[in-house]
């Protein structure tokens, strides 16, 4: 099974802070990654798929880069409804596999 | 509007059976794969099930053998039938489309159905 490691694991920033958010796999998943965000008490929802695919409706301040093993989800100026937890998955093989999450708190 | 509305979540005994639908609508139904994601009280997503548009399956190996994903193409309609439940099955089980047929990504996701397996 492909591990995959989110860090850091929580985050404190300030409205209008960049805050940047890393996920390794274990092994190559070339570019088949995609990052969800989760508010407290709701379903996820599907930030960025293929590692900077842009979904949707997504504002333009998520941004997604990254290959093979090492990739990052880019917040370039937090806002308050930006506070929740973000999580990475790999959509390369099964079994899907997710990181453990990071959670982005209000400093 | 794609809209998932899942349901059959409760309260079982250990040992016990369940079997979750979740009813899809707002898109071709057959054309995606479907798939089922949980999260435990304060834990992280885990993947559980995926089912093709064209019936392929895949289980996470914690369930194998134990859970059943299935589909009703004609019923717009998504299952996944539980059994010989743990205590570490307990979480919320969400209903997830994929972007294509092939499962890789949840582009949208049901509400959530909380199952709690307890004696």
């Amino acid at each position: 099974d492909i591990q995959m490691t989110q860090s850091p694991s929580s985050v404190s920033a300030s409205v209008g802070d960049r805050v940047t958010i890393t996920c390794r796999a274990s092994q190559d998943i070339s570019n088949w990654l995609a990052w969800y965000q989760q508010r407290p008490g709701k379903a996820p929802k599907l930030l960025i798929y293929a590692a900077s695919g842009f979904q949707s409706g997504v504002p333009s301040r998520f941004s997604g880069s990254g290959s093979g093993t090492d990739f990052t989800l880019t917040i370039s100026s937090l806002q308050p409804e930006d506070f929740a937890t973000y999580y990475c998955q790999q959509a390369n093989s099964f079994p899907r596999t997710f990181g453990q999450g990071t959670k982005v708190e209000i400093k | 509007e794609v809209q998932l509305l899942e349901s059959g979540g409760g309260l079982v005994q250990p040992g016990g059976s369940l079997r979750l639908s979740c009813a899809a609508s707002g898109f071709t139904f057959s054309s995606y794969a479907m798939s089922w994601v949980r999260q435990a009280p304060g834990k992280g997503l885990e993947w559980v099930s995926t089912i093709s548009g064209v019936y392929t399956t895949n289980y996470a190996d914690s369930v194998k053998g134990r859970f059943t994903i299935s589909r009703d193409n004609s019923k717009n309609t998504l299952y996944l039938q539980m059994n010989s439940l743990r205590a570490e099955d307990t979480a919320v089980y969400y209903c997830a489309k994929s972007i294509t047929a092939a499962g890789r990504t949840f582009i949208y996701w049901g509400q959530g159905a909380l199952v709690t397996v307890s004696s």
